[in-house]
Order: structure tokens, then C-alpha cells, then sequence
């Protein structure tokens, strides 16, 4: 499949450890967040979002921060497994359903 | 996502030749979104759509245009295609009323313009 991950930053990360992939947005005003998951060959997935009224929100092994303070956004996925080796992206809403996406972070689990 | 689905899935043209991406969806989605993706600058918006009359350029859409014929296809179309055109090509869809700004995306068009 294509390789989306090619000039991306890497995290490399052991079977069964807790991953953090991070990410800075741009625009102060944005109110809402999303994080992809891209594997190779496939187009993006969703995987869980945030309101700017929130900081924390938890999905299944997933939990995502929001620091509005210094515009960080960050996803936290516990016990990583082998099929979580992606690109994983996070966009930020600027307004009438139109998305600005990161420039992405390749996951790769080590069995 | 098998309900937003891409045409042709991989392409290899010459350039100066027009080439026709085509998207579907059986979302029922009324919004939908052409997206390209180069190795390292993430996803960028090439055209917008709302509904079936409304048409809207995106960060990057010199050198494309866009067609949407139904609510349910939206295809997107290299006049004369370049090299620099070279890239993964990505329809999306989502729903006015549904999660906001969530959107779901094909599965991809590998472009390569020689």
C-alpha cells in the first residue's frame, strides 16, 4: 500500500506499552478536534474527538488531551497493539464542517 | 469506509492529459470534500460541496475543478495534468446534522502524472 508515512515524524513503541502522539494546531478560535487514524493503503478513520469546552475525553484505549492554553492536542492509546501501526492525524475545525489536518505521526508497534 | 467509494483506485497518466477522479457515497451525506495527500504535508482541501448547487474552492485548487452531478457524486477533474499533481487523492463526505465536522473518507486514488 502507499506509504503515507514517508518525512513523518516516527514513534516507535513497544507491544503492549501505552503510546503518546502530540500535536499543535494553529488557530486559537477552532472549537473542535478530531484524530485520524490512516493505515497504509486506506483512507483516514476516525477515531475520537473533542470540544474546546473540554480537556479530556476518553474512548475505548484511547484518551485525548486539550491544552487550549498552549494549543496542544494529544492521543493517548493504552496497551498498544500490532494493528495499531499507522499515520495518525489531527485536524482542527475552522467552521462549516471544513477541516485543517496535521501533517501526521507514524505509529510503529514492535511485536 | 466501503460506503464512500473511489474511482479509478490507481491511475497513471501523461502530462497535459484530463483525467476524472470519481467519488460515491451511499451516506446519504449531503457534504463532501476532495482532499490530496503528499508524503509528509498531511491532507490538504482542494474543493467543497455542500449540496448539489454549491460548489467551493478549498487552500489549493488551482489547476482542478469539480463536478457534482447528484447529491451522491462528486467527482474531481486535472485539466491538464502535471507532474506536481502527482498524488494520493481523497473524497470525503459528512453530514449536516450528524457529529460535527466528522467526516468519512474513501478509500483513495493513487494519482502518478508522468
Amino acid at each position: 500500500g502507499e506509504s503515507v508515512g514517508l518525512h513523518l515524524p516516527t514513534l516507535s513503541v513497544q507491544e503492549g506499552d501505552n503510546s503518546i502522539i502530540n500535536c499543535a494546531y494553529s488557530n486559537s478560535a477552532s472549537d473542535y478536534f478530531i484524530w485520524y487514524k490512516q493505515e497504509s493503503g486506506k483512507g483516514p478513520q476516525f477515531i475520537i474527538d473533542i470540544r474546546s469546552n473540554m480537556d479530556k475525553r476518553q474512548g475505548q484505549r484511547v484518551t485525548v488531551l486539550l491544552n487550549k492554553t498552549v494549543k496542544h492536542l494529544s492521543l493517548q492509546i493504552a496497551a498498544t497493539q500490532p494493528g495499531d501501526s499507522a499515520v495518525y492525524f489531527c485536524a482542527e475545525s475552522y467552521g462549516n464542517n471544513r477541516l485543517a489536518f496535521g501533517k501526521g505521526n507514524q505509529v510503529v508497534v514492535i511485536p | 469506509d466501503a460506503d464512500v467509494t473511489q474511482t479509478p483506485r490507481n491511475r497513471i497518466t501523461k502530462t497535459g492529459k484530463r483525467i476524472m477522479l470519481e467519488c460515491s457515497q451511499t451516506k446519504g451525506h449531503d457534504r463532501m470534500y476532495w482532499y490530496r495527500q503528499d508524503p509528509g504535508l498531511g491532507l490538504r482541501l482542494i474543493y467543497y460541496s455542500f449540496d448539489v448547487k454549491d460548489i467551493n474552492k478549498g487552500e489549493i485548487s488551482d489547476g482542478y475543478s469539480v463536478s457534482r452531478q447528484a447529491q451522491a457524486k462528486f467527482s474531481l477533474s486535472l485539466e491538464s495534468a502535471i507532474p506536481n499533481q502527482t498524488a494520493l487523492y481523497f473524497c470525503a463526505t459528512s453530514a449536516h446534522s450528524g457529529r460535527i465536522d466528522e467526516q468519512f473518507f474513501g478509500p483513495g486514488t493513487r494519482l502518478t502524472v508522468l
